[in-house]
């Protein structure tokens, strides 16, 4: 069965404290994975696009990288503003799968 | 460019009733996907239409049905309403299928 899963659940990070999150999939014919930000009542806002594994994407404090299993979301000296919930999900033909996501909270 | 909108925002509607939800896709896109998120289940995937035809379809009843028109602007139904169908539903839009999609800010449908 396709699947994607994220840990953890939930996490909490001093600002400038690094860390990162995961993403484990089992997707046939994975044409691509997704990383998405989603904040409180609003929709998922798009981050990356991985393609094949060791690809590396970057944005400000974000780096996404794929492997054949994985996806890591690693955020470098994090700022209160990176507070949001972080989804990926993982496509096919014909499904989009999302994993349930990941809470980060960034206090100061 | 403007993003995509949905219509309405917010919903209150009793059980059995029927909902139509709308969504207008960035321009130029002519994929639009529906999801429904819960805070149990996360964001599933309901439908996807291009060019007016459904082309994928998620593990809904058939109470959830939608429809493109020839402008890519989309719209979702629910019939029959039942109490977990209270969620946050949105609709993304891409220029192809799958591929990188834009989400809307989501309509919120509570069923009492």
């Amino acid at each position: 069965e396709d699947q994607v899963t994220q840990s953890p659940e939930a996490l909490r990070l001093q600002e400038g404290e690094s860390s990162s999150l995961n993403c484990s999939y089992t997707v046939s014919g994975l044409r691509g994975l997704f990383w998405y930000r989603q904040d409180p009542g609003k929709g998922p806002e798009f981050l990356f696009t991985l393609y094949s594994a060791g690809e590396e994407k970057e944005k400000e404090r974000l780096k996404a990288t794929l492997t054949k299993k994985e996806s890591f979301l690693h955020i470098t000296a994090p700022k209160p503003e990176d507070s949001a919930t972080y989804l990926c999900a993982g496509y096919n033909t014909d499904k989009l799968i999302f994993g349930t996501g990941t809470r980060l909270q960034v206090f100061p | 460019k403007a993003g995509v909108t949905q219509t309405p925002r917010y919903l209150i509607k009793t059980r059995g009733q029927q909902v139509t939800l709308s969504c207008s896709p960035i321009s130029g896109h002519r994929s639009v996907s529906w999801y429904q998120q819960t805070p149990g289940q996360g964001l599933q995937f309901l439908f996807e239409y291009f060019s007016e035809t459904q082309r994928n379809k998620g593990n809904f009843p058939g109470r959830f049905s939608g429809r493109q028109f020839s402008n890519s602007r989309s719209e979702m139904n629910v019939s029959t309403l039942e109490l977990g169908d209270s969620a946050l539903y949105l609709c993304a839009s891409s220029l192809g299928g799958f591929e990188t999609q834009y989400f809307g800010p989501g309509t919120r449908l509570l069923v009492l």
